[in-house]
């Protein structure tokens, strides 16, 4: 069966520090990755897909950026954290047109 | 542009009695999904149930079922004799097989009562 895993699960950052948080997926082949963020209180806003290994789609233009270095591995990175970038951090895998969460990581920029 | 929009900011229901949640949709495509995920406490968001728009049956998933009205461009959500872990956030969400994206909407927590 396929899991997806997200770490670390709570990251607490000064602001203008970097941020890497990753997400794999086990038990699949050649997934679409995304990573989505979700305020307090609010629904879910994508911030990047891929379809493959290197390619990368960004909806929303900020300070955060992604990279897909190996088929099942997804990376979100910023070089300098903002306070705005606070909230929670979904990874999700999909094979056709459901996709499956991981369980999030918590961000708090302080 | 699909959009999603749950009117329901918060609803709230007795233990083992019937809720629906609403939910409408717009999209230009002729073909999609929608769905409904559940993100309890834990936030952990999770698939609930599932429905092809080419399908004119209702989705049931145990004690889950959908109210999908096509040219209405309703998708309800009915959780019946419910229970204390159903207790959560409640998102409705339309997939776009052109872009291959899922378009949330803003959710509706759901309350339990004993």
């Amino acid at each position: 069966s396929q899991t997806i895993h997200q770490w670390p699960a709570t990251l607490v950052q000064p602001v203008g520090s970097p941020l890497s948080l990753e997400c794999t997926v086990e038990g699949t082949s050649n997934p679409n990755l995304y990573w989505y963020r979700q305020a307090a209180g609010r629904g879910l806003q994508l911030l990047f897909y891929s379809v493959g290994i290197g390619q990368i789609s960004s909806e929303v233009p900020q300070n955060l950026s992604a990279s897909r270095p190996q088929d099942r591995q997804f990376i979100l990175s910023s070089k300098k954290l903002l306070l705005s970038d606070s909230g929670f951090y979904l990874c999700a895998w999909s094979a056709l047109y459901e996709q499956y969460f991981g369980p999030g990581t918590r961000l708090t920029v302080t | 542009a699909q959009t999603v929009t749950q009117s329901q900011p918060e609803m709230s229901v007795q233990e083992a009695e019937t809720v629906t949640l609403s939910c409408t949709y717009d999209t230009s495509e002729s073909d999609y999904y929608l769905f409904w995920y559940k993100q309890p406490p834990s936030r952990q968001m999770i698939l609930v149930i599932r429905q092809e728009a080419y399908k004119q049956q209702n989705a049931t998933e145990n004690r889950f079922s959908v109210n999908f009205q096509k040219a209405a461009k309703s998708f309800s959500l009915k959780i019946s004799d419910s229970q204390l872990g159903d207790a959560a956030m409640y998102f409705c969400a339309s997939y776009n097989f052109g872009n291959e994206k899922l378009t949330f909407g803003t959710g509706t927590r759901l309350t339990i009562i004993p």
